[in-house]
């Protein structure tokens, strides 16, 4: 069993939907965070957290830490928000321990 | 401010040569990350440093690979006489101080023939 699940594996989506991405983790951590891999491999950090709740724009991340479990939401979602959004869980040491990540397909 | 670079973008070698892979933090981060994602799988950790030292080693493979973070130039990541299995996109990434936000480079695939 990984240390970190990440459901659904694939999403499709119509644009405009409200997405949620789920992430759990079975390790102690200090921070989590949900980074985007886009099509051409690039990858980008979208939040960082250890409690509560981030916003960016329409994206949204909370976290419970009690039940270890992170959410990654898109509001009105875009055929742009198709990527991989990928959950990490950071250890002690300050390395990420990445779950598989989720395929997000927005159609238009 | 420039992002973190990384240098090549792309490194073809034949089996049993050397690749070295180049990692330029951010202005005014002294915490690099190394990570492997093979084709078709997850990223996953290998060596964290710090100016100087290697804090975590605990991902590298025991043998062919090393990394060094000098104090002065970028953090390169070492693979010697590579085989096809080393075939896959290495990213690096920085951090002003451990436990903050990383930030990512666009990646080196290696490919090995």
């Amino acid at each position: 069993k990984n240390e970190v699940e990440q459901s659904p594996q694939n999403l499709t989506a119509q644009e405009g939907e409200f997405i949620t991405i789920n992430c759990s983790y079975s390790v102690g951590i200090s921070a989590l965070h949900w980074l985007q891999q886009h099509p051409g491999g690039g990858i980008v950090s979208l939040f960082m957290l250890s409690s509560g709740k981030k916003k960016h724009g329409r994206l949204i991340a909370t976290i419970n830490i009690q039940e270890k479990h992170s959410s990654l939401h898109i509001t009105a979602s875009h055929p742009r928000d198709s990527a991989v959004y990928i959950c990490a869980a950071r250890g002690s040491q300050g390395n990420l321990i990445f779950g598989k990540g989720t395929k997000l397909s927005v159609k238009p | 401010n420039a992002g973190v670079m990384q240098n090549p973008r792309h490194l073809v070698r034949r089996r049993g040569q050397e690749a070295r892979l180049r990692c330029s933090p951010m202005k005014g981060h002294s915490h690099v990350y190394w990570y492997r994602q093979l084709p078709e799988e997850g990223l996953k950790f290998m060596v964290y440093l710090q100016k100087e030292n290697i804090i975590d080693e605990s991902g590298m493979p025991k043998e062919r690979f090393s990394a060094e973070f000098p104090k002065e130039g970028p953090s390169i990541l070492r693979i010697q006489q590579v085989v096809r299995g080393d075939s896959a996109a290495y990213f690096c990434a920085s951090s002003p101080q451990g436990g903050d936000k990383q930030y990512f480079g666009p990646g080196t695939r290696l490919t090995v023939t």
